[in-house]
């Protein structure tokens, strides 16, 4: 298996534009994460999902952030308008059940200028 | 929210010595995990311990967990250079929804 897959792994982007990030769990993954890494707030769960449904999106900072995963193999997350304080790193994490470790992916760095 | 608070924010030492971590963390859990991430990289799962569980080995890794003071320890055996990453206890909460909430971590810089 190659792992969770994140794309892109790099996005500079203007501020007030679109962004959107893709994550490829594990095949067989029942569980989907989407974290926020930044220097000042650590990581901050986003939104999980379990079997394709969003099960706690607490995490989602303002409207202007939304996820979604259509099926079990492909999850996005998408900012608009995305603004400078976006700027993080943004990980997508699957596991196989309630009580196993995650699986990481690489990350995608964005820069929002 | 941040659950796990690790101790010391930052540890360097000399290949061969121990490195020792700790996490405390709030609520009630029903797991608790150590993570490794290497600098510009994902999170890398290490260990994995359960609630009802009190110590735990993996390889050169040696996690206790003491759920009446709310703390979990992490000892690195003999340390490498390429052990030198970041270390962050993640938390699973009593209601087993299966999400993790991770602490600030700990910097170990391992030098040759």
């Amino acid at each position: 298996d190659a792992g969770v897959i994140q794309s892109p792994r790099h996005e500079v982007t203007e501020m007030g534009q679109e962004v959107t990030l893709r994550c490829k769990p594990i095949s067989g993954h029942d569980y989907l994460f989407w974290y926020r890494q930044t220097m000042m707030r650590g990581l901050e769960l986003l939104i999980y999902f379990n079997n394709n449904v969003p099960i706690d999106d607490s995490g989602m900072p303002e409207d202007r952030f939304s996820a979604k995963m259509p099926n079990a193999s492909f999850s996005t997350l998408k900012i608009q308008p995305s603004e400078p304080r976006d700027s993080a790193v943004y990980f997508c994490a699957s596991s196989l059940s309630r009580v196993n470790g995650y699986t990481f992916g690489s990350g995608t760095r964005l820069t929002v200028v | 929210s941040q659950q796990g608070e690790e101790d010391p924010q930052a540890l360097s030492i000399q290949e061969g010595e121990n490195a020792t971590m700790n996490c405390s963390y709030k609520t009630s859990i029903n797991n608790l995990q150590w993570y490794r991430q290497n600098s510009g990289r994902g999170l890398v799962h290490l260990i994995l311990i359960r609630s009802n569980e009190r110590e735990k080995h993996s390889g050169r890794l040696r996690v206790t967990l003491d759920t009446s003071k709310k703390s979990s320890s992490l000892l690195i055996t003999a340390s490498r250079a390429a052990d030198t990453a970041s270390y962050f206890c993640a938390t699973g909460p009593s209601s087993n929804t299966g999400k993790l909430i991770f602490g600030q971590g700990t910097t170990l810089q391992v030098k040759p």
